[in-house]
């Protein structure tokens, strides 16, 4: 079946402009994550989202940085008034539920630059 | 706080075997999670463990050890596709904290 997608897969902005990023879980996925990926390092949870319960925000980095998900699919992360520090690959995944063995399956990524 | 060690780099002939290892330190833990992501792509589901001792797959096999919060991921009969980097992860109530990752180059 069809994997988690995330548009756009590239977006290149300038300092200070507002960007909204993409994801498309997998069908029947309950929970969505977001990280973001800097380079040469590892994943940083931003936030995630289970069901219709309060989301975790708790990897936040900045109040510029929110995320929405409707209808319990589609997700949106926008990153309001945008930092050079911010140009990063945003990974989103997406699992069936938050239990233990509760596989992350990741989408493509939207790569950010911020000029 | 959260630590999640590896290797940065690790270098393997085709054909060898590798071990990559990780220790972590975490406030909460409901299992570790191996991801193999190669450049450019999105990480894909390698292992999972919430107990401790050897699950096996494959060529791969991921060991656990809970008390000494230390776990490696075992790569047998190393092919080229295996080039790529490898990630840990303990999994915290339902977010994922991931370690640097450990890029291992295999050569032929």
């Amino acid at each position: 079946g069809a994997g988690v997608s995330q548009s756009p897969s590239n977006k290149v902005t300038e300092k200070g402009k507002d960007v909204e990023l993409r994801c498309d879980p997998i069908s029947g996925h309950t929970a969505l994550y977001w990280y973001r990926q800097s380079l040469g390092q590892g994943l940083e949870f931003l936030i995630y989202f289970q069901g219709n319960s309060a989301p975790d925000k708790s990897g936040l980095p900045s109040d510029r940085f929110s995320a929405e998900r409707t209808g319990g699919s589609v997700s949106t992360l926008t990153i309001q008034r945008t930092q050079q520090e911010d140009s990063a690959v945003y990974l989103c995944a997406s699992s069936l539920g938050t239990s233990g063995g509760d596989t992350q399956y990741f989408g493509p990524g939207t790569r950010l630059t911020v000029l | 706080g959260q630590n999640i060690d590896q290797p940065t780099e690790m270098t393997a002939t085709e054909g060898a075997i590798v071990q990559i290892n990780c220790t972590y330190q975490t406030s909460g833990f409901n299992g570790l999670f191996w991801y193999q992501q190669h450049a450019g792509e999105a990480p894909t589901f390698l292992s999972y463990n919430v107990l401790d001792g050897l699950e096996e797959k494959g060529r791969f096999s991921s060991f656990l050890s809970r008390s000494k919060g230390y776990s490696y991921l075992l790569l047998k009969e190393l092919q080229m596709k295996d080039s790529a980097s490898y990630l840990c992860a303990v999994r915290d109530e339902g977010k994922l904290i991931f370690g640097q990752g450990t890029t291992l180059q295999v050569k032929p």
